[in-house]
């Protein structure tokens, strides 16, 4: 099963429009990070939260994570083109798993378009 | 200052042949991942050093993928004998220092697209 789901796999938004991804876990989160990636091209790092209760912003977009820290939630004011590309939350579960792996765990990502 | 790069961008091999992807971490920095990302997934850990360290490679899909950073700066993850399977894109990501603080983002490459035919 998925350890980090995100929903919802792909959205369509017209231009100047607000919308909301969501990043779940069943698992407590030791530290949530969110990417965005263009097609055929690597990941680039937009907000990493790791208090429950935290908020951050850049530009228009705000991260937060919620107070039990299992779910997190990205939100884009007043969408714009160069907003489109695919969303991906990544989290540390090693100190979850036990000594799992080192690396970050990802969702599957969100797809975003925006409609001019 | 630059980047993490990956060389090369595109990568297409016939199944059963070996292949090499390098990755440049951003100088200065200690850890660094290989990640594998399927069409329509999002990236799965495979493997990361500390240094020229390879702490955890519990990520490998087989005993065909082996990872080296042997003077603690480039990595090169080979792929020996690939299957259809191994086609992917190949993330390569670097952190100032994974093991002192998690709170250090790891800045991503633009990976390696590697196509078994």
């Amino acid at each position: 099963s998925q350890e980090l789901e995100q929903s919802p796999q792909s959205l369509i938004v017209q231009e100047g429009k607000n919308l909301t991804i969501n990043c779940t876990s069943s698992k407590t989160l030791y530290g949530l990070y969110w990417y965005k990636q263009k097609y055929g091209e690597g990941l680039i790092f937009l907000m990493m939260l790791q208090k429950g209760g935290e908020e951050k912003s850049h530009e228009k977009i705000t991260a937060k994570l919620d107070e039990k820290k299992q779910q997190s939630s990205l939100h884009i004011t007043a969408s714009q083109p160069s907003h489109a590309g695919i969303y991906l939350c990544g989290a540390d579960l090693l100190f979850n798993s036990g000594g799992g792996a080192d690396g970050l765990t990802f969702g599957k990502g969100t797809h975003l378009i925006i409609q001019p | 200052g630059a980047g993490v790069s990956q060389s090369p961008r595109y990568k297409v091999a016939k199944r059963g042949q070996d292949v090499a992807l390098r990755c440049d971490p951003i100088s200065g920095h200690v850890s660094l991942f290989w990640y594998q990302q399927a069409l329509g997934q999002g990236p799965e850990f495979l493997t990361y050093f500390q240094n020229e360290a390879q702490l955890d490679k519990s990520g490998l899909p087989s005993d065909r993928f082996f990872a080296e950073r042997p003077e603690g700066s480039v990595s090169t993850l080979k792929i020996q004998r690939t299957q259809q399977e191994d086609s992917a894109v190949y993330l390569c990501a670097s952190s100032l220092d994974w093991a002192d603080s998690t709170s250090y983002e790891q800045y991503f490459g633009p990976g390696t697209r590697l196509t078994v035919t």
